[in-house]
């Protein structure tokens, strides 16, 4: 089968770095998004991995291994507002969405 | 974990004919769920709102005679494109929130409509 793995909450302090791992085992590969969903409203696009290596945009860096079927997103500089969820998706070789469950990130003073 | 399904997977179909997308919550049931364009390498964007047994709530910029929602049940929404036509091409994604746990949104696998 097909799935996505991340943890389901992380806590950190405003100011502090965290980072979101994102495992996945799908029938394919064709690229890999990370999402920002703030409670009631839609996600916002953050990253789209789809070589290997880091892509680096602002606080935001997220890092893709293909032959580890791995990822992670990286939020440096933490802020009270980057409390949401950030959600892991894989497009798989059908071009279809598979989704992570999500990470509930909290953050405090 | 919850799972949200999409049928179809994809679509192609020819210019001005209408083309229905569903989307089903398999294991829990979804007072609301949503539906999403998503354009390659961009964030989803919030077509509309369905709550079940109720009109849809359209976002602003979006057709409601267009793209056509339909909430029937706890566990089944439709999306009908009619008329469509090559800029309605797209990635349409649905979502469903738990009736219960409704913090809770889980994702569908989307649906590539190709119109020619």
């Amino acid at each position: 089968g097909q799935n996505i793995d991340q943890p389901t909450e992380m806590t950190a302090t405003e100011g502090a770095i965290v980072q979101i791992n994102c495992t996945y085992q799908t029938s394919g590969f064709n690229g890999l998004f990370w999402y920002q969903q703030h409670a009631g409203e839609a996600p916002t696009f953050l990253s789209y991995n789809v070589l290997d290596g880091l892509e680096e945009k602002g606080r935001f860096s997220s890092f893709l291994s293909r032959s580890k079927g791995y990822s992670y997103l990286l939020l440096k500089e933490l802020q009270m507002k980057d409390s949401a969820s950030y959600l892991c998706a894989v497009i798989d070789s059908n071009y279809q969405l598979i989704w992570g469950a999500g990470t509930k990130l909290i953050i405090k003073p | 974990g919850a799972v949200v399904s999409q049928h179809p997977s994809w679509v192609i179909c020819k210019s001005g004919t209408s083309v229905k997308i569903e989307c089903r919550s398999l294991d829990f049931q979804a007072t609301t769920m949503f539906w999403y364009r998503q354009f390659p390498k961009q964030s989803l964007m919030l077509m509309a709102t369905s709550n079940e047994g109720s009109k849809a709530t359209y976002e602003q910029g979006v057709e409601k005679d267009k793209f056509l929602i339909n909430h029937a049940s706890l566990t089944l929404s439709t999306l009908t494109v009619t008329s469509a036509h090559p800029e309605d091409s797209s990635f349409y994604i649905c979502s469903a929130r738990d009736r219960v746990e409704v913090d809770e949104q889980f994702f569908g696998p989307g649906t590539r409509l190709t119109v020619l």
